[in-house]
């Protein structure tokens, strides 16, 4: 069954603290990204990757991080930087660049 | 920079009537238009896109849009919604050849269909 993963659904962060979102896919697809979606703003555009082991940053990239050591896997970074991280963080994937993008279910990231 | 308007936030309908939302984008180049929707808890999937050709493009559950380029447009409808409709709705707009694939969404529409 083919698609996109994202896990925790539900994260807590304390003062302070890093936590790691994951996202992985079994598309095949070379380029994959994270959006960050807040009531009224829609997506915007946090890290993408258009290939292993290179990523760009997006729109609001302060306060994140990522890697992408496996094609399947595009993992995001919340640091203690971000002063306002509680949002919905969705994940999307695409063949190449120019393509359609398909989402994950997202993860919820709430503060403590 | 490009961006992307919705014009309306929230909408609210009954069930069979006609249903249009407006997008509009700023970027005067080449661009891939699309349409995301979200169901309540769940994904955010592809509802319809234009990439070239005719701009009159039919996507999923009988919606459709389309690419008006004077006016940078590219608007949503449905002739005859129905409760299941109920659901956020993005246009998101790609420049063609841009690196990265930046996919720029407007605010979202919130449509709620009364049964």
């Amino acid at each position: 069954d083919g698609g996109i993963t994202q896990s925790p659904k539900y994260l807590f962060r304390k003062e302070g603290q890093n936590v790691t979102l994951s996202c992985e896919q079994n598309l095949n697809h070379d380029a994959m990204y994270w959006y960050r979606q807040d009531p009224g703003q829609g997506l915007r555009l946090i890290y993408y990757s258009q290939i292993v082991n290179d990523f760009q940053k997006g729109d609001i990239a302060e306060g994140y991080s990522v890697s992408r050591e496996k094609k399947e896997s595009f993992p995001l970074t919340v640091t203690s930087a971000q002063k306002n991280p509680t949002a919905f963080y969705l994940c999307a994937s695409s063949i190449g660049s120019g393509e359609t993008q398909y989402f994950g279910p997202g993860t919820r990231l709430l503060v403590l | 920079a490009q961006s992307v308007s919705q014009h309306n936030h929230h909408v609210i309908l009954s069930e069979a009537a006609s249903l249009e939302l407006g997008c509009n984008y700023s970027y005067g180049g080449t661009v891939n238009l699309f349409w995301y929707v979200q169901y309540p808890g769940q994904h955010l999937q592809l509802l319809l896109k234009y990439f070239s050709g005719d701009p009159l493009v039919k996507g999923i559950k009988g919606f459709e849009a389309e690419f008006i380029k004077s006016k940078f447009s590219f608007n949503l409808r449905k002739p005859s919604v129905q409760w299941s409709d109920t659901a956020e709705y993005f246009c998101a707009v790609t420049r063609r050849g841009a690196a990265g694939n930046k996919l720029t969404f407007g605010g979202g529409t919130r449509v709620l269909v009364k049964p």
